[in-house]
């Protein structure tokens, strides 16, 4: 069964560093998400794409966040500088289209922040 | 302002009891509710989802009752076993784009054998 592969699963990086997270979706989806999810809450939305173009990005944090999906297959998302509240787990998750098809969520990224 | 409100935050159900989980919505907009799974260390997946045009969806053990005039909607696990033990989410979103997704906070299950 095909999965959403993310990496690393767990990363601990100081405040003021930078740190990057990996996600490859499912072969053929060409929709890709990345969500924040803060311990004890539901996923937020922080970036979708379509194919290799953004479709929203409202609530990522720009001054310090990005996010690129150069040949539309895996994405990597950044954050420079971190700080202690972006303490979280990242996840990815990817469907076939961007209008109501199941998303497929990977394990995620543990990031801790000291 | 939270749009989806989960309760309740935990629940704790003996084997073959029934579990339930409720949300309420605040934006009219909402035409698709789904229900996701997470165990420890897994991302969430999908378990069941709904759109208003009707009352109740069943898939196995798993019920969706939805009540669009009280903006309300409640996922109900017959026959409850350990193995269904994890934390639900409740979603909502508009339109057909499902990655825009509003979520609940979460409810921790446990099922005791």
């Amino acid at each position: 069964e095909a999965e959403v592969a993310q990496s690393p699963r767990y990363k601990i990086t100081e405040k003021s560093q930078a740190v990057a997270f990996w996600c490859d979706p499912i072969s053929g989806h060409a929709t890709l998400y990345w969500y924040r999810q803060i311990l004890g809450q539901g996923p937020e939305l922080l970036v979708q794409f379509q194919d290799e173009s953004v479709v929203d990005d409202s609530q990522l944090p720009k001054d310090r966040f990005s996010a690129e999906r150069l040949k539309g297959v895996d994405s990597t998302l950044k954050i420079q500088p971190a700080e202690l509240g972006d303490s979280a787990m990242y996840l990815c998750a990817s469907s076939r289209r961007q209008g109501g098809d199941e998303q497929y969520f990977g394990p995620g990224t543990r990031l801790t922040v000291t | 302002q939270q749009q989806v409100k989960q309760s309740p935050q935990s629940l704790i159900v003996q084997k073959g009891g029934i579990s339930i989980i409720n949300c309420a919505y605040e934006n009219t907009a909402f035409d698709y509710f789904p229900w996701y799974q997470q165990f420890p260390g897994k991302g969430p997946a999908l378990l069941i989802a709904i759109r208003p045009d009707v009352s109740e969806k069943k898939e196995g053990r798993f019920t969706i009752s939805f009540n669009k005039s009280a903006k309300q909607f409640s996922l109900h696990i017959m026959d409850s076993q350990p193995g269904d033990s994890a934390t639900y989410f409740c979603a909502a979103s508009k339109g057909t784009n499902a990655g825009k997704s509003t979520f609940g906070d979460g409810t921790t299950l446990t099922v005791k054998p």
